[in-house]
């Protein structure tokens, strides 16, 4: 059975730092490209962060996260992270994992049930 | 980046009638499109992907239609727990991937 189960969330100060984590099982979790979704309060679903699987090569990050997030991911431990720097209120959300349903593609089969990150002073 | 709007905002229907939701993109997006469920306090749930596939385990009410630019989500018959949030979502030529705003569907 696919999980994944992220970690890390919680209160920061606007400016801070906060890094999650996402626990993989069940599949291959190198083989697949791995991805970062968020979603503000009452609001609408925001692409994050995408890092590719090892048959490729690549990371890609929505615009308003570029130059201050950073997507990583550890194959040995089926772990996906996402380090997240200068915290604005912006970035308050829930922020999810998820795995698409074939490789290198971005349409989302499996997702963790998210992880809130709140930005405040 | 491709933008897409769904229509209505909000749907308010009953029990057994026929859902019809919307979404069309700022550009084609080929068939390239997926939708997905969202109930409160809920992860999303993939429905249908590239356009008019249901996903593993999607009840058949549930179909998807459409092409280029313009997409729909049709619910046959609404069961109880069809009530939720739904988006569209488009793939091509990615990144960025994109979302729709969510059509709310609402019991009456």
């Amino acid at each position: 059975e696919v999980q994944l189960v992220e970690s890390g969330g919680g209160l920061v100060k606007p400016g801070g730092s906060l890094r999650l984590s996402c626990a993989a099982s069940g599949f291959t979790f190198s083989l697949y490209n791995m991805n970062w979704v968020r979603q503000a309060p009452g609001k609408g679903l925001e692409w994050v962060s995408s890092i590719s699987g090892s048959t490729n090569s690549y990371m890609y990050y929505a615009d308003s996260v570029k130059g201050r997030f950073t997507i990583s991911r550890d194959n040995a431990k089926n772990s996906l992270f996402l380090q997240m720097n200068s915290l604005s209120a912006e970035d308050t959300a829930v922020y999810f994992c998820a795995r698409p349903t074939t490789i290198d593609y971005a349409q989302f089969d499996y997702w963790g049930q998210g992880i809130l990150v709140t930005v405040s002073s | 980046e491709i933008v897409l709007t769904q229509s209505p905002a909000t749907l308010s229907l009953s029990p057994g009638e026929r859902a019809t939701l919307s979404c069309r993109a700022s550009q084609s997006v080929s068939n390239y499109l997926a939708w997905y469920q969202q109930k409160p306090g809920q992860a999303p749930r993939l429905l249908i992907y590239d356009a008019s596939n249901r996903a593993t385990g999607v009840p058949a009410r549930f179909s998807g239609s459409g092409s280029g630019t313009d997409f729909t989500l049709t619910i046959s018959s609404l069961e109880p727990e069809d009530f939720a949030v739904y988006y569209c979502q488009q793939r091509v030529n990615w990144p960025p991937i994109t979302f729709g705003q969510g059509t709310r569907l609402e019991i009456k």
